[in-house]
């Protein structure tokens, strides 16, 4: 098994360009989440999703949009990006029982200047 | 509001043992979670409690105290490449995970 898995690694983006956070997990896992850390600081949640068709915003959405068309995927967009949203991205997804651990993948490097 | 409280950053010496507190005040609570995360890296998962008392897994040991709202990670034996971010987690009421900042912990020889 892979797990779970991001693309890309690393980005530089310009202000007000577009892009799609690739994130693929082969566990058959329900639940997906997105995450961002900035320097130093804890993990906010973007978006999560409980299944298939299912998606939920999180403690900080704004400027960004996901979709849930599989279990396998869940991608994230960024429409218009600001420097504001230079940041870690990682992607995380877990088993329906409320208590197992979430298994991230190794995360997206973004740069928005 | 929702709230966990670590240390930013502690130092300890190879071979030592070192206590690394989270006190938390959530909507809710349905479990800790302790994670680690080294430099440039995805946090993975060490710890999960639910009742209180200790939980033992190797070199690591993580402790809850519901009623006082607050959990230790104690590492034993200190190796170099303990030298990581731990990070504690707690499932909110809507079994939503809040995460703490992390505690930077620096292991010297």
């Amino acid at each position: 098994n892979a797990g779970v898995t991001q693309t890309p690694k690393f980005r530089i983006l310009k202000i007000g360009q577009s892009m799609t956070l690739q994130c693929t997990q082969d566990m058959n896992h329900n639940y997906m989440y997105w995450y961002r850390q900035d320097p130093g600081m804890g993990l906010k949640l973007i978006y999560y999703s409980v299944g298939a068709g299912i998606t939920d915003k999180g403690e900080v959405p704004n400027g960004y949009n996901v979709s849930r068309s599989t279990t396998e995927d869940f991608p994230l967009r960024l429409e218009l990006a600001a420097p504001s949203q230079t940041s870690v991205y990682f992607c995380a997804s877990r088993g329906g029982d409320s208590y197992n651990e979430q298994f991230f993948g190794p995360g997206t490097r973004l740069t928005v200047l | 509001g929702q709230n966990i409280d670590q240390p930013t950053e502690m130092t300890a010496t190879e071979g030592a043992i070192v206590q690394i507190n989270c006190t938390y005040q959530t909507s809710g609570f349905n479990g800790l979670f302790w994670y680690q995360q080294h430099a440039g890296e995805a946090p993975t998962f060490l710890s999960y409690n639910v009742l209180d008392g200790l939980e033992e897994k190797g070199r690591f040991s993580s402790f809850l105290s519901r009623s006082k709202g607050y959990s230790y990670l104690l590492l034993k034996e200190l190796q170099m490449k303990d030298s990581a971010s731990y990070l504690c987690a707690v499932v909110d009421s809507n079994y939503q995970l809040i995460w703490g900042a992390g505690t930077k912990l620096i292991i010297k020889p």
